[in-house]
């Protein structure tokens, strides 16, 4: 059965800073992949998805994340981070019946 | 437009109340999902619609009772609901049910319930 990891509870980044939420996925075959991001109280948005094809996805809001089969790792990054990046990122796994499931989360925390 | 809404965005209920959790969405999507997500915990799948059946049900206790009248609006009956019932319930659509996770799912912003 697909599971995702995701490391990091929390993570503090300064405003400004780069920023990596690692994501680990344990599946068979091509998986598909998703981060979501989901600021308090709020509904979850999807950032970016990986089905097949480039292993670099370009999502919205600057995100970007970098699918490496060998080692079963759907990391996302960003650049440059903002005060409003603040929030809970899900990584997530697609499974049979169009289901997600989805890591633990990473709570990120901006610094000014 | 990719909008799902739910109504109402809090709920406090006492353990003897009926109430029902409301989602509606106008994107034309055939598949519809109710999720639980308790605090600094990920969401979990509670049930799935496709084409107003119900498709998946992840053994969830009978004390919630899922209805799709029709193709945009999913509603959710609660009855005799327990405290650790608490939590926030997110509905979310896609375009079908196909394959794995490859038909994105939109959610809604949630329903907070507090059971009393």
């Amino acid at each position: 059965a697909q599971s995702v990891t995701q490391p990091d509870i929390h993570i503090t980044v300064s405003e400004g800073a780069s920023l990596e939420l690692r994501c680990n996925y344990s599946y068979g075959a091509t998986p598909y992949l998703f981060w979501y991001v989901q600021s308090p109280g709020q509904g979850l948005q999807l950032l970016l998805k990986y089905f097949s094809g480039d292993t670099l996805v370009q999502g919205i809001k600057g995100f970007e994340a970098e699918f490496k089969r060998s080692q079963s790792s759907f990391n996302l990054r960003k650049p440059s981070v903002h005060w409003s990046d603040a929030a809970e990122y899900f990584c997530a796994v697609g499974a049979s019946g169009n289901k997600l499931v989805f890591g633990a989360g990473t709570i990120l925390r901006v610094k000014s | 437009d990719t909008e799902v809404t739910q109504t109402p965005k809090h709920l406090v209920m006492g353990m003897t109340n009926k109430k029902s959790l409301k989602c509606e969405q106008h994107m034309g999507h055939r598949a519809m999902y109710w999720y639980k997500q308790k605090a600094k915990k990920p969401p979990e799948l509670m049930f799935v619609y496709s084409y107003e059946k119900l498709s998946i049900n992840e053994s969830v206790p009978s004390r919630f009772s899922p209805e799709c009248p029709n193709s945009s609006l999913l509603n959710l009956h609660l009855h005799a609901l327990q405290p650790e019932d608490s939590a926030l319930y997110l509905c979310a659509s896609s375009q079908e049910l196909a394959g794995f996770g490859t038909d994105t799912q939109y959610f809604g912003p949630g329903t907070r319930l507090t059971v009393l």
